[in-house]
């Protein structure tokens, strides 16, 4: 079992669809959760971290906590075409007190126009 | 804020060359900072730990004299790809950790590394 998992994709919505990103975490004592985009041939790009169970709200954009349930999930409200990118889950490795993350594969977004 | 530099952008050069690459925080102390190399179409992969002062921890697999880490202060820290050849081209990521607990890291622009 991978320690932090998503789903490859592509996941497609069409423009101004909400769109559902899902990941899970294998280990119960991790305590930090992000978020990251990252356009094709960029870095990735900090979209939201979170560290409470509960939602955490930015803009168009919700992060939701399940620390039970060991999942993180990232919402995108009125998807634009230029959310279409990957979006990559993160993880504080518990077991690192360097802050070390660990990444799932991340999941493509296609928003089609 | 949570700015972070990296230089150069993109890098050719002739194989056996040794390339450096800076990675800067411009607005904060980074105690940490992060090493990273993806290749097409694949996720990321850490290369190593920079703390500000000690030597760098590399993950396995990864040459520590392939590739030098330099953290000399709490807002640079360098990587060099020593004797460079073309399976060494990638592209090379870092990112910074502030000095508070459960900060997310920030990432620079990257490196884009072309060993002909």
């Amino acid at each position: 079992q991978k320690e932090v998992e998503q789903n490859s994709g592509p996941l497609s919505v069409p423009e101004g669809a909400i769109a559902s990103l899902n990941c899970t975490y294998s280990d119960r004592g991790s305590q930090s959760f992000f978020w990251y985009r990252q356009y094709s041939g960029k870095s990735p790009e900090l979209i939201m971290f979170i560290y409470s169970n509960g939602d955490k709200e930015d803009g168009r954009f919700t992060a939701q906590l399940n620390k039970a349930s060991q999942y993180v999930s990232l919402l995108i409200r009125d998807s634009q075409p230029s959310d279409s990118a990957t979006y990559l889950c993160a993880v504080y490795d518990p077991r690192s007190n360097t802050g070390k993350l660990i990444f799932g594969q991340g999941t493509t977004l296609q928003v089609k126009p | 804020g949570a700015v972070v530099s990296q230089h150069p952008s993109w890098v050719i050069c002739k194989s056996g060359t040794s390339v450096k690459i800076e990675c800067r925080s411009l607005d904060f102390q980074a105690t940490t900072m992060f090493w990273y190399r993806q290749f097409p179409k694949q996720s990321l992969m850490l290369m190593a730990t920079s703390n500000e002062g000690s030597k760098a921890t590399y993950e396995q697999g990864v040459e520590k004299d392939k590739f030098l880490i330099n953290h000399a202060s709490l807002t640079l820290s360098t990587l060099t790809v020593t004797s460079a050849h073309p399976e060494d081209s990638s592209f090379y990521i870092c990112s910074a950790l502030g000095t508070q607990g459960h900060q997310p890291q920030h990432f620079g622009d990257g490196t884009r590394l072309s060993i002909l």
